[in-house]
């Protein structure tokens, strides 16, 4: 079936830094999700892209949806502590409900002050 | 406010009890949807279900059951048959089945002794 890496793993950063993640798959998307999760609690929708090339700011974050559709990155600038958590990404092809939305494994984010 | 509750936060049950869990929103959604989270894995869907009285299985169904009676409530059971049934649940739901944009809650810890 399908699957998402996303890399790194996990991170740790000093406060103010910019982070970097990204997201590929071996099949392509036409809809790229960046959830994030606080520790203990669901994930909240950040940014959702639906288009090849397509570049989305949300604040001090920014994501872009690859050309290939095969790949979707997310950046943070300035990290505050508060950006901690585990970072997902989620792709889906079709807006139908025979296409699930499929989730990565996540990359867990530590701020360091 | 609108949104997705779960209740309890945190369930302690002994191997072999059957152990249900509640999800319920006041969104209006048409489609529920419960995933599975492990340490380092990306969510894994269960069940999920896009309209009143009815219900799919997702990926990792076994061990598990569900029903769909309100608009409003999706319980998941958790059955004695489920192998490993420690793990983060969360329940979600979106406007219509096939709407990549899901809602969370806030999870239940579940622990088997």
């Amino acid at each position: 079936g399908q699957q998402l890496n996303q890399s790194p793993q996990s991170m740790f950063i000093q406060e103010g830094e910019d982070v970097s993640m990204n997201c590929t798959s071996s099949s392509i998307f036409n809809t790229w999700l960046w959830y994030k999760q606080d520790p203990g609690e669901g994930p909240v929708l950040l940014i959702a892209l639906y288009k090849a090339g397509e570049l989305t700011s949300n604040g001090r974050l920014t994501a872009q949806f690859g050309i290939t559709r095969k790949d979707s990155f997310l950046n943070i600038s300035a990290s505050i502590p508060s950006d901690v958590g585990i970072y997902f990404c989620a792709g889906q092809l079709t807006k139908t409900s025979y296409d699930k939305v499929i989730f990565g494994p996540g990359t867990s984010l530590s701020v360091i002050p | 406010d609108g949104g997705i509750t779960q209740s309890p936060k945190y369930l302690f049950r002994k191997e072999g009890q059957n152990v249900t869990l509640s999800c319920e929103q006041n969104l209006n959604h048409d489609a529920m949807y419960w995933y599975r989270q492990d340490p380092g894995q990306g969510l894994r869907l269960i069940y999920y279900s896009q309209i009143v009285n009815d219900f799919q299985k997702g990926d990792i169904a076994e061990g598990y059951s569900v029903s769909r009676e309100k608009k409003e409530s999706f319980p998941l059971t958790v059955t004695s048959a489920q192998k490993n049934p420690t793990a983060f649940y969360l329940c979600a739901s979106s406007l219509i089945a096939g709407d990549n944009e899901q809602f969370f809650g806030p999870g239940t810890r579940l622990t088997v002794l």
